[in-house]
């Protein structure tokens, strides 16, 4: 079976400053999706960033990019130049591209932006 | 442009009654997936609706049903409720068939349903 493991249950960061949030997956597919959402107190999430394994290249959204290790099934999320709205529980998540419609999530890390 | 709504945002139930769930996908979206997620945990996959039918179902038991309308809404419905069934109710909304482009397979999420069993 598929797992997501987010082993940082809370991170903390200096605006401004660049965090990284980890997280690693377990899965046989060779295809899938993998996902980053990020969950304010308002509850809803948004989608922060999205990669698809068959490209090598890591996705970047301006001031968020990941680091895919495919081998070592590794997603990390990079944060750069953190703002206090940045400040929001962080979901891995995955989706195998074939045979399922159901997302995986992790457990959530929860980041905090300090002024 | 709406995205994806859900009613009611709080609500309130005792063990043994019955709760329904309401959720309208975004604009353009055709397919319903309902998460729940517990105090401090991730979303778990409940079940998806596609063209009115339960397209496929995770680890819950029977009590836990759903429908999908002809204008792509969906209820999720939960009979005898347990404590246990504390949890915030997600509804996602996606785009039904499979594609590699930008849009494909992202789940657009509603602020949930935050549901207290007493």
């Amino acid at each position: 079976a598929q797992t997501v493991t987010q082993s940082q249950p809370e991170m903390s960061v200096q605006e401004a400053e660049t965090v990284t949030l980890s997280c690693t997956y377990d899965t046989s597919e060779s295809d899938y999706y993998l996902f980053w959402y990020k969950q304010p107190p308002s509850r809803q999430m948004i989608l922060v960033i999205r990669q698809e394994a068959y490209k090598q290249q890591n996705a970047t959204e301006n001031r968020f990019s990941v680091n895919f290790q495919k081998a070592a099934k590794s997603f990390s999320l990079k944060i750069s130049d953190s703002q206090l709205g940045d400040a929001a529980m962080y979901f891995c998540a995955y989706r195998a591209t074939s045979g399922t419609y159901k997302y995986i999530f992790g457990t959530g890390t929860r980041l905090k932006v300090l002024a | 442009d709406a995205g994806v709504t859900q009613s009611p945002t709080h609500l309130i139930k005792t063990r043994g009654q019955q709760v329904t769930l309401r959720c309208s996908p975004k604009s353009g979206h055709d397919t319903v997936s309902w998460y729940q997620q517990a105090l401090g945990q991730g979303p778990q996959f409940i079940f998806q609706y596609y063209e009115e039918e339960e397209r496929q179902r995770g680890n819950f038991p029977d009590r836990f049903s759903g429908h999908q309308f002809p204008n792509y809404s969906s209820e999720l419905n939960v009979n005898a409720l347990l404590l246990g069934d504390s949890a915030l109710y997600l509804c996602a909304s996606s785009l039904g068939y499979r594609d590699r482009g930008p849009g494909a397979n992202v789940l657009t999420f509603g602020a949930g349903s935050r549901l207290t069993v007493l």
